[in-house]
Order: structure tokens, then sequence, then C-alpha cells
């Protein structure tokens, strides 16, 4: 069974700093997708950014980056510049790669990271 | 982008009565569809996997005969909470994933429907 774990239950960053959200992950696949996830107070789940665990170029999007190292099954979010915005909780999550028009593809999440971005 | 509604956003309920969320992909055909639970402060928990046409997975420890799922067309999956109690108050997330597109692996979210049992 694949688990997440995200080992920062609060963390806070000044605005217009950097902080890192770690996230490690156990799973016997080779071929999966990693995604961090963003929930405000709205509870709306945000696709923040993703990575395919084939590819070992980082995925980034604008002020997210991660840093994907697959051999110790670890995950974190960068995120640059915070923003009185990036304010919510955050969720790592795993998903098991899925044939093209496969059933599954359900996410496992880790326990959330809750930021707060300080002005 | 792929849009996911979910409706009520919020209930309220007697105890003993029973509640139907629905779950609807707005612009895409979700073949797939999945509930989660969400305790507060807390992670979401898959519930179940609905696909279209056929009999939802559940998770183990979760009670189908509690929570009833219907994923009748490829637009719309119900959650029904039968004979609802008080620790059934919680948040519940459903999301869809169209599986016949390239990037299978996206995945929208709906945005929550809040469950009262009073």
């Amino acid at each position: 069974a694949q688990t997440v774990t995200q080992s920062q239950p609060e963390m806070s960053v000044q605005e217009a700093e950097t902080v890192t959200l770690s996230c490690t992950y156990d799973t016997s696949e080779n071929n999966y997708y990693l995604f961090w996830y963003k929930q405000p107070p709205s509870r709306q789940m945000i696709l923040v950014i993703r990575q395919e665990a084939y590819k070992q170029q980082n995925a980034t999007e604008n002020r997210f980056s991660v840093n994907f190292q697959k051999a110790a099954k670890s995950f974190s979010l960068k995120i640059s510049d915070s923003q009185l915005g990036d304010t919510a909780m955050y969720f790592c999550a795993f998903m098991k790669h899925v044939n093209y028009g496969g059933s599954q593809g359900n996410l496992i999440f880790g326990k959330g990271t809750k930021l707060s971005v300080k002005p | 982008g792929a849009v996911v509604s979910q409706h009520p956003s919020w209930v309220i309920c007697k105890s003993g009565t029973s509640v139907k969320i629905e779950c609807r992909s707005l612009d895409f055909q979700a073949t797939t569809m999945f509930w989660y639970r969400q305790f507060p402060k807390q992670s979401l928990m898959l519930m179940a996997t609905s696909n279209e046409g056929s009999k939802a997975t559940y998770e183990q420890g979760v009670e189908k005969d509690k929570f009833l799922i219907n994923h009748a067309s490829l637009t719309l999956s119900t959650l029904t909470v039968t004979s609802a109690h008080p620790e059934d108050s919680s948040f519940y997330i459903c999301s869809a994933r169209d599986p016949q597109t390239s990037g299978s692996y996206e995945q929208y979210f709906g945005p929550g429907t809040r469950l009262t049992v009073t």
C-alpha cells in the first residue's frame, strides 16, 4: 500500500520570502504521479503542481517548484515570493499510473501542512 | 478547464433521515468519479470509486449500505447518506476524471458539500 507523509503540520513565512514544504512517500510502484494541492478556506481543492515519476526534470509552475528525489521518495514544494493568497492547507498526493481508459486513479493524500503567509 | 459541481454546498438534516449529494461534471464525460470525506482539520480520505454503469468500489471500513453511490450517467454521480447520524457530519468532496483524454491522470474536484446531522 502507498503512504504519503507530511511531517510539518504548520508552517509560516513572511510575505515575499521563500518556503519549502516537505513530503515523503512510500510505494513499490515504479510509474506514478505526485501532486501538490492547495485548499484555501473555501475548501476548494486546487492543483498547484504535478510531477510524473518517469520525468527526471523537476516541475515548475511560476512561483511553485518541486524537488523530486525518486530514490529517496521525496517530493518537496518550494514557494518563492510568498503571497498572502498562498495562505492555505497544502496536501501532497500520490497516484498510481493508470492505463489509458483505466477506471481507477484515486489520490492518496498526506495529512497536510497549514501554511500561513504573514504580512 | 474542466468543472465539477456539487449540490448542495451545505445541508443540515435530522438524525435518522437520508440526504443525497450530487456531483456533476459540467463540460466533460466523467467515466470515473471519486468520493472523499474530510473531517475538520484533517486530510481527504477516499470513500469509494464510482464508475459509470457499474457498482461502486468502496474502501475498507466504508459501509456501502450506508453510503449509497450511483453513477448512472457520464456526468452525474450521487452519494446518499442513509439514516444519517451526527458522526456522519463531515465535508464530502467528489472528484472526476475522464480517462479517455490525454493526461488521464487529471482529476477535477468539486467544491465540496458540508453535511451537518443534528
